[in-house]
């Protein structure tokens, strides 16, 4: 079974703050994305990365970086968290980009 | 306009009735079409591919119909399990899947 999983399942940080979203994946998949869910939204893709090193801005990669050192760890982090970044964070990850594989979801909330 | 669009319902069913659901897409050049089911605050979990043939697995119908660019969802029989809420997920070929908002499901007893 592919697992995939997230630093932290709930975060309260500060206007102003950085914060660092990691994700890791045990089945040596290629792809790995970065997601956030909002209500009435769907998914959103913010950061795409196909091999390590390599990344891809996605949709709303605005506010948002991304680092792939190692090939199972992606990691989001947001500069200088705003309030409008109160969100579900996604990580997945892929072989073939079509069938993702999530892990649990991280809740942040920025006050 | 959103690229998948979504009725995010809630469709209220009871046990064991059959309950269809659909997902239009505004790109004409999607070539892959999925249903993910999201479990109330779980993550999201790859349900079935949808083809061009339609297909079924188990219980669960999925249609596409590239010309109207839309595609369903039926579950028949339904089960307390089934209540979730369903993904409509579209990729045009490249490395991106555009989700839909969702369609929530439940099913009482």
């Amino acid at each position: 079974d592919v697992k995939v999983t997230q630093s932290s399942r709930y975060l309260v940080k500060r206007t102003g703050e950085k914060v660092f979203l990691e994700c890791v994946q045990d089945m040596d998949h290629e792809n790995m994305f970065w997601y956030r869910q909002d209500p009435g939204l769907g998914l959103r893709l913010i950061y795409f990365s196909y091999d390590v090193k390599m990344k891809e801005k996605g949709d709303i990669p605005e506010g948002y970086s991304v680092s792939r050192e190692k090939k199972e760890r992606f990691s989001l982090i947001l500069e200088s968290a705003s309030t409008n970044q109160t969100s579900m964070y996604l990580c997945a990850s892929s072989l073939n980009v079509l069938e993702q594989y999530f892990g649990p979801g991280t809740r942040l909330t920025v006050t | 306009r959103k690229e998948v669009e979504q009725d995010p319902g809630p469709f209220n069913v009871p046990e064991g009735a059959t309950v269809a659901f659909n997902c239009t897409y505004s790109n004409s050049a999607s070539q892959s079409f999925f249903w993910y089911r999201q479990d109330c605050r779980k993550e999201p979990k790859l349900l079935m591919s949808v083809y061009s043939s339609g297909n079924e697995d188990g219980r669960f119908t999925a249609q596409l119909n590239r010309a109207s660019q839309y595609i369903s969802l039926l579950i028949r029989d339904s089960k307390l399990s089934d209540s979730a809420t369903y993904l409509c997920v579209v990729n045009w070929g490249d490395y991106k899947l555009s989700f839909g908002a969702g369609t929530t499901v439940t099913v009482r007893a």
